[in-house]
């Protein structure tokens, strides 16, 4: 499979508890992405990588939140002490650099559905 | 006010029909521009980039209207694999994409 893979693809949890997700995105892809998609909208942009830097974060990106891509590879998104607002799908998505206005546009995970309870 | 706007719908239309979707979007900055297709329960699909020029494919058409700052999506004979939420996608320049809420599409037998 050499699309985008975030796991797990669906995580119940107690209000307060911590949670991470994983996204791998496609190999050649440097640039990485995290959004959120509540009912009802579109998906928001939470933060972005290229390559091991995150260059940009959302005010969304609450201190609770933190992402990690380490080598470049595949990135984590944590969720401290969550709360029933956090409840959505977070999504990942992967582009490559040359395309350097995403002409080409992204290619989603099939997301992670954080449901708190 | 939102940076892309749409018509959340929802729009029920019956099968065999066109149906049109317009957008509008506030960043005359913007670069690139898509339609992004949503089944319930899973995760954005590229339907389309939208050219300045106009684009077809199959029995979708795009069009880009720079002056007026709106996008439209038309789709000719419609089908039951049609229903979904249909997202405007644009890029302003930098490095990441905006989605607007989206417009809910059902086709009627």
């Amino acid at each position: 499979d050499t699309g985008v893979s975030q796991n797990p693809r669906h995580k119940i949890t107690k209000r307060g508890q911590n949670v991470t997700f994983r996204c791998d995105p496609i190999s050649e892809h440097n640039r990485l992405y995290w959004y959120r998609q509540t009912l009802g909208q579109g998906p928001e942009f939470l933060t972005y990588f290229q390559n091991e830097a995150q260059l940009e974060k959302s005010r969304l990106l609450s201190d609770r939140f933190s992402a990690e891509r380490p080598k470049g590879s595949f990135s984590t998104l944590e969720i401290q002490r969550t709360e029933q607002g956090d409840s959505a799908m977070y999504l990942c998505a992967s582009s490559p650099l040359r395309d350097r206005h995403l002409q080409g546009g992204y290619t989603f995970g099939s997301g992670t559905r954080l449901t708190v309870v | 006010r939102k940076e892309v706007e749409q018509d959340p719908g929802p729009f029920n239309v019956p099968e065999g029909a066109t149906v049109a979707f317009n957008c509008t979007y506030s960043n005359s900055a913007s670069q690139s521009f898509f339609w992004y297709r949503q089944d319930c329960r899973k995760e954005p699909k590229l339907l389309m980039s939208v050219y300045s020029s106009g684009n077809e494919d199959g029995r979708f058409t795009a069009q880009l209207n720079r002056a007026s700052q709106y996008i439209s999506l038309l789709i000719r004979d419609s089908k039951l694999s049609d229903s979904a939420t249909y997202l405007c996608v644009c890029n302003f320049g930098n490095e990441k994409l905006t989605f607007g809420t989206g417009t809910r599409l059902t086709i009627i037998p």
